[in-house]
């Protein structure tokens, strides 16, 4: 079956601008996971749904990221006033059941860049 | 709170050539998972192998390899006669039982040269 997606694949706002990043996840996946990744590192953490309850947002970077997930597939996050240092990688994983065991797929990312 | 580190930021080895990754980890968890991603030059990380902290038991699974060692925190990654395609950075990541995000390393390149 098709694996997880996103789109835009790449995106170029200027500063201040608002952007919005997809994930279609794997069908029937629960689990939904946002990551960032710089230039040259791993990716970190963002945000965790679980269906359409988001369970943990601890790790986005400021009140600009907001992340959603209403019905509990496709999944949007959306950055207000893009700051240069938004220019990352953005990961999107998800996980057929719940429980830390279970392997994360991810899509092939978007790469945001703020000039 | 949890820690990964790779020490290792880029290697270059000739095909056929077995490469090994090193992977150091810190959790207070006494459950945690251990996996290894690739993430090739199209960007999307690809995931490999998952290890629990309960089963140190070394295995094989065709040219991958891996070493847990809960003593020394480490859980070192191997592939055997190296290919070309094997060219892509190589993530540890850690997950504690009563969590769900994963905690990356910082990635280890690896040049695999026809």
């Amino acid at each position: 079956g098709a694996g997880v997606s996103q789109s835009p694949r790449y995106k170029v706002a200027k500063r201040g601008q608002d952007v919005a990043l997809r994930c279609d996840p794997i069908s029937g996946h629960v689990s939904l996971f946002w990551y960032q990744q710089a230039l040259g590192q791993g990716p970190e953490f963002l945000t965790y749904f679980q269906n359409e309850a988001q369970l943990d947002k601890s790790g986005l970077p400021s009140d600009r990221f907001f992340a959603e997930r209403p019905e509990g597939s496709v999944s949007t996050l959306k950055i207000q006033r893009t700051q240069q240092e938004d220019s990352a990688v953005y990961l999107c994983a998800s996980s057929t059941r719940q429980g830390p065991s279970y392997e994360q797929y991810f899509g092939p990312g978007t790469r945001l860049t703020v000039t | 709170a949890q820690k990964v580190t790779q020490a290792q930021t880029e290697i270059s080895v000739v095909e056929k050539e077995d490469v090994t990754l090193d992977c150091v980890y810190e959790t207070r968890d006494t459950t945690y998972y251990l996996f290894w991603y690739k993430q090739p030059p199209s960007g999307e990380l690809v995931f490999l192998i998952r290890r629990n902290s309960f089963d140190e038991q070394n295995e094989i699974s065709g040219r991958y390899s891996w070493n847990f060692q809960k003593s020394t925190s480490s859980f070192n990654f191997t592939i055997t006669a190296s290919q070309v395609v094997d060219s892509a950075v190589y993530f540890c990541a850690l997950r504690n039982s009563n969590d769900y995000k994963l905690s990356f390393g910082a990635g280890t390149t690896v040049t695999v040269r026809a």
